[in-house]
């Protein structure tokens, strides 16, 4: 069964460092989104991707973020300067058909900023 | 604004007891629900989404307008139902949004 993969497991950096998180979604697949999970709270959303463009952000996504779907298939997320308070886990997920269709979610990127 | 509420952080029932996850919801529009469910170690997916009206696992939701609820309900836990259990929902715009989540501990 197709799955979307997320590397790496577990990414520790140091504060001002920038990071860049993996994702391979689904092939067929034509949305792909970002969520973050802070560690006790819940799952927040932070950006949509589709038609090779961001089509929704949310108020968490400043400049210090970014995505980019460099060759077709990964869809990566940079944070440019990361600050302690970005530790979390990172959740990739990608949909075929947009929102209201079901959202196949990879098994998360471990963010730890020291 | 769209907010999903899930008023229960730990909800512990017997195993063989029935189940109600709460769910509610604020949308002014029509939304689709989900329930996304996360078991140890694996990976967060779809349990069932309202449109379907399925019942997955023995899990089913209904959509209460009226009360702008979407409470997930089990008639006889299972110690495998164990797990964390996110009420979702979708505006039409490009995202879904979660609840906190409730830890749903199935007692033996």
């Amino acid at each position: 069964e197709p799955e979307v993969t997320q590397t790496p497991s577990h990414q520790v950096t140091q504060m001002g460092q920038e990071v860049i998180l993996r994702c391979v979604p689904i092939s067929n697949h034509l949305y792909f989104y970002w969520y973050r999970q802070i560690l006790g709270q819940k799952v927040e959303f932070l950006v949509s991707f589709y038609n090779n463009e961001i089509s929704e952000k949310s108020e968490i996504f400043d400049d210090q973020f970014s995505v980019e779907r460099p060759d077709g298939s990964n869809f990566t997320l940079k944070i440019r300067s990361t600050k302690l308070e970005d530790s979390a886990m990172y959740f990739c997920a990608s949909s075929q058909g947009g929102p209201n269709t079901e959202a196949f979610f990879g098994q998360g990127t471990r963010l730890t900023v020291v | 604004a769209q907010r999903v509420t899930q008023p229960e952080k730990l909800l512990s029932v017997f195993k063989g007891a029935p189940v109600e996850l709460k769910c509610n919801y604020s949308y002014s529009g029509s939304p689709e629900l989900f329930w996304y469910v996360q078991y140890s170690r694996q990976r967060l997916q779809l349990l069932l989404r309202h449109i379907s009206r399925e019942s997955i696992k023995g899990f089913t939701a209904d959509l209460n307008k009226g009360e702008t609820s979407f409470h997930l309900k089990k008639p006889f836990a299972q110690e495998e139902d164990s797990a964390m259990y996110y009420c979702a929902l979708s505006g039409g715009d490009d995202k879904i949004i979660f609840g906190k989540g409730t830890r749903l501990h199935i007692l033996p």
